[in-house]
């Protein structure tokens, strides 16, 4: 099975700040990498897949980039709207599915 | 727009069985993977089970859980057997996007408590 390890677990920040997350593979995934962001009591939803492009509906100021076994999700400035919890999640050997454990992006 | 709309959680003793359910609507249901994925309560992301190219578990589900879907009435199922106080969780239907590997569409959830 393929861990992701992401980190860090919690990030505080201010609005307007730029936001740097990360997600490690225990192997290769490939570019087959996801970002959800999850807000209390609601579903996930999807911002990134494989690994750089935008989700329909989602802001530029999110993007994503990496290969490999490293990833990053870069929120360039933060609006109130975007503290949350993010979740990477891979699918890069079928049918084994990860999810990474989460980083909360919280308001310093 | 894409529907997806989950039924069937509540409250089950250890070793008891439940089946969700979840109404799609919106999309051709029978041309996409359709998947369960679930959330502990204060916990991360679980994939649960998908029909894609087949039909697959979680190791943690394998044997109890049978994930199925009636495409004439564009709704999937998981059929919950010998329920553990660990399976205790939001499950969550979701729909993968074009090319399969990450999940684009999520419903709003339905909870799972486990507990005597």
């Amino acid at each position: 099975e393929i861990v992701l390890t992401q980190s860090p677990a919690t990030l505080s920040l201010s609005p307007g700040e730029r936001a740097t997350l990360s997600c490690r593979a225990s192997q290769s995934v490939s570019s087959y990498l996801a970002w959800y962001q999850q807000k209390p009591g609601q579903a996930p939803r999807l911002l990134i897949y494989d690994a750089s492009n935008r989700a329909t509906g989602i802001p530029a100021r999110f993007s994503g980039s990496g290969s490999g076994t490293d990833f990053t999700l870069i929120i360039s400035s933060l609006e109130p709207e975007d503290f949350a919890v993010y979740y990477c999640q891979q699918r890069s050997n079928w049918p084994s599915i990860t999810f990474g454990q989460g980083t909360r992006l919280e308001i310093k | 727009e894409v529907q997806l709309l989950e039924s069937g959680g509540g409250l089950v003793q250890p070793g008891g069985s439940l089946r969700l359910s979840c109404a799609a609507s919106g999309f051709s249901f029978s041309a996409y993977d359709m998947n369960w994925v679930r959330q502990a309560p204060g916990k991360g992301l679980e994939w649960v089970s998908g029909t894609g190219g087949g039909i697959f578990y979680a190791d943690s589900v394998k044997g109890r859980f049978t994930i199925s879907r009636d495409n004439s009435k564009n709704t999937l199922y998981l059929q919950m057997n010998s329920l553990r106080v660990e399976d205790t969780a939001v499950y969550y239907c979701t729909r993968v996007r074009d090319g399969g590997r990450c999940f684009e569409y999520w419903g709003q959830g339905t909870r799972v408590t486990v507990s005597s």
